[in-house]
């Protein structure tokens, strides 16, 4: 059983671009979580989905940043107008439904922005 | 709202030495507990949890973490650490109703042969 996947693993935007990251969860797994990690910081909770839903989205910055998980493909986290701030670790967790206390990590994109 | 504190940042510990790593919570009932571990460059891996039940919990690559809720603590431990094991060490805390996971910010562990 593959683990949560997330790409990609790098990702270098220059300011005011647009930046996608895509996450895919474990097989069975019905809930996706993301989370951003500042250098030298622990994981900040950003938004929690379920497939077509936004369940809890109190992390995220109010302008900028949105997130999907449609019904057929992988979960996205999207930035636009990235600015040298919203570089950071993305992390995308998922939990199984009968287990949903939870989350198994992938192993995060890297985002740089110049 | 909970949080979570880890107080030491950085610790140096001796291979086959002992080794514990404190997490601390403040939540007015009792949360989930975690402990995840980060290699340089790598997502979190899941170490061990705690929800209810036995206080002193067995995790992976010989962890245990021993629940004490009159200090509110969650202290992760290993009887002899291995070079493998330095990383960096999350504790993080779920509350019931709300899947958003709190973390603490972190021990790094270095491992001297």
């Amino acid at each position: 059983n593959a683990g949560v996947m997330q790409n990609p693993r790098h990702l270098v935007r220059r300011r005011g671009q647009e930046a996608r990251l895509r996450c895919s969860p474990m097989k069975g797994h019905s809930h996706v979580y993301w989370y951003r990690q500042l250098p030298e910081e622990g994981l900040k909770f950003m938004v929690y989905l379920q497939k077509e839903n936004i369940i809890d989205e109190s992390g995220m910055p109010k302008e900028r940043f949105s997130a999907e998980f449609p019904k057929e493909g992988p979960s996205i986290l999207r930035i636009q107008q990235v600015v040298r701030g919203d570089s950071a670790a993305y992390f995308c967790a998922s939990s199984p439904p009968e287990a949903q206390e939870t989350q198994y990590f992938g192993p995060g994109t890297r985002l740089l922005v110049l | 709202a909970q949080s979570v504190t880890q107080p030491d940042i950085h610790i140096t510990v001796s291979e086959g030495a002992s080794l514990e790593l404190r997490c601390n919570y403040s939540y007015g009932a009792t949360p989930y507990l975690f402990w995840y571990v980060q290699s340089p460059g790598q997502g979190l891996q899941l170490l061990l949890k705690y929800f209810s039940g036995d206080t002193l919990v067995q995790g992976i690559k010989g962890f245990e973490a021993e629940f004490k809720r009159s200090q509110s603590s969650f202290n992760l431990r290993k009887p002899s650490v291995h070079w493998s094991d330095a990383a960096e060490y999350f504790c993080a805390v779920g509350v019931p109703g709300r899947r958003a996971l709190t973390f603490g910010s972190g021990t790094r562990l270095q491992v001297q042969p």
